[in-house]
């Protein structure tokens, strides 16, 4: 079976602070998908990162930093200096087998305080 | 290149009425999946349709739903007789090919029925 774990219900940082989200998968596909998403108050779902299985190099992007550990099946994501635009919900997602079937964990809510 | 277009963006029904959700993917994209958010929770996949074609609808209710993408026009997700527990977002994501590509979200419907 597969599977998204996102432990953290809620978060609350004071802005500029750094704070990391968890993830943790489970699939018997030796080839799957990770992905991210943000969902601020209006509610639309803004794509973030897709990471395939066989690339486990961190990404950077802006604020943005992603660490995939295939070990620990884990696939975490990190906002530094963190800013009050980014308070949102944060759902990690699984993409594995032969449908484009999107497995999300139940989301973390970050606030960020000003 | 126009995203994802769901509409209406808000719909209310009361118990026993009819809903239709309409969903026009990107322009090139003939791949339409549709998935649920309840309340505080994640997003559950519900069908993944193809032009004239169902291809995965393992996570649809049985009774009630429907869901179509006709060679013309946009994807339907139709819900008749609609009962107080099928108020939730309902999000459309379109694709080009089953090649795994990032899934493309619509700013989805959040339908509440009274």
């Amino acid at each position: 079976a597969q599977k998204v774990t996102q432990a953290q219900t809620e978060i609350s940082v004071v802005e500029k602070e750094d704070v990391t989200l968890d993830c943790v998968y489970e699939t018997r596909d030796t080839t799957y998908y990770l992905f991210w998403y943000k969902q601020p108050p209006s509610g639309e779902l803004v794509f973030l990162i897709r990471r395939n299985s066989f690339d486990e190099q961190n990404e950077i992007s802006g604020r943005y930093s992603w660490n995939f550990q295939k070990s620990t099946s884990s696939f975490n994501f990190t906002i530094t200096a963190s800013q009050v635009v980014d308070s949102a919900v944060y759902f990690c997602a699984l993409l594995g087998g032969a449908t484009n079937k999107l497995i999300f964990g139940t989301g973390t809510l970050l606030a960020v305080q000003p | 290149n126009a995203g994802v277009m769901q509409n209406p963006r808000h719909l209310v029904r009361r118990r026993g009425q009819e809903a239709r959700l309409r969903c026009s993917p990107m322009k090139g994209h003939s791949h339409v999946y549709w998935y649920r958010q309840l309340p505080e929770e994640g997003l559950k996949f519900m069908v993944y349709l193809q032009k004239e074609n169902i291809i995965d609808e393992s996570g649809m209710p049985k009774e009630r739903f429907s869901a179509e993408f006709p060679k013309e026009g946009p994807s339907i997700l139709r819900i008749q007789q609609v009962v107080r527990g099928d108020s939730a977002a309902y999000f459309c994501a379109s694709s080009p090919v089953q090649d795994n590509s990032p899934l493309h979200f619509g700013n989805g419907t959040r339908l509440t029925v009274t």
